[in-house]
């Protein structure tokens, strides 16, 4: 069973651009989150998204905003990229419901410069 | 809100040595919780969970034990090994209608020398 799948796997764009991450779950996973690592912050959440809706959104600007597909693949987006968006943004799936562990692809590194 | 505090190391062990992490947590009633580890260049793995008062979750050697008194969850292990030079991060989940998210402390960087 392949494992959750995150492209590109290193990304590197300018301030001011624009950049959208892709995140394939586990077959038959619909719950798909999103969270940002940075060595300041550590790990935060930034959504999560279920059946195509995002039901939960972290504390993070209006920047930042995701959907998801019908075959349940996710994709997140930032534009405006500032220099403090560099960061991993991993990406876990759920099968959907409460109380199930998540499964972590290996991330997205995105570098600002 | 809810809050996971876990010590930040970076921890430095000699091989066979004894290991622990502390974790705290400040939350609404009883959350699951759990130890997941982030190899060099790799997402995150789940290491051990539990999900209620006393419950010890254990992999690999590794263990942590749900105390509801002291609302910690320390990671323990008894004899490290070199390949478990890694992050660790102590992670609980919170629960918000029909959704749930991880909230996870800092990570404590373990480098194990041979």
């Amino acid at each position: 069973k392949a494992g959750v799948t995150q492209t590109p796997r290193y990304l590197i764009k300018t301030r001011g651009q624009q950049v959208t991450l892709s995140c394939s779950p586990i077959s038959g996973h619909r719950s798909v989150s999103w969270y940002q690592q940075t060595p300041g912050q550590g790990l935060q959440f930034l959504f999560e998204y279920f059946s195509e809706t995002q039901r939960n959104k972290g504390n993070f600007p209006g920047r930042f905003s995701g959907r998801q597909f019908s075959n349940s693949r996710s994709e997140m987006n930032v534009s405006t990229l500032e220099l403090g968006d560099s960061a991993l943004y991993l990406c876990a799936s759920r099968p959907g419901g409460q109380g199930v562990e998540a499964f972590f692809g290996q991330g997205t590194r995105l570098t600002v410069v | 809100g809810n809050s996971v505090t876990q010590m930040e190391g970076p921890v430095t062990l000699s091989e066979e040595a004894f290991l622990t992490i502390n974790c705290t947590y400040t939350a609404t009633g009883y959350p699951s919780l759990f130890w997941y580890v982030q190899y060099p260049g790799e997402g995150l793995q789940l290491l051990l969970k539990a999900t209620k008062a006393d419950d010890k979750g254990s992999n690999k050697g590794f263990e942590a034990t749900y105390r509801k008194e002291t609302t910690s969850f320390h990671l323990e292990k008894g004899s490290v090994q070199v390949s478990d030079s890694a992050v660790y991060f102590c992670a609980l989940r919170q629960l918000q209608g029909g959704s749930e998210k991880l909230v996870f402390g800092k990570g404590t960087k373990l480098t194990v020398n041979p």
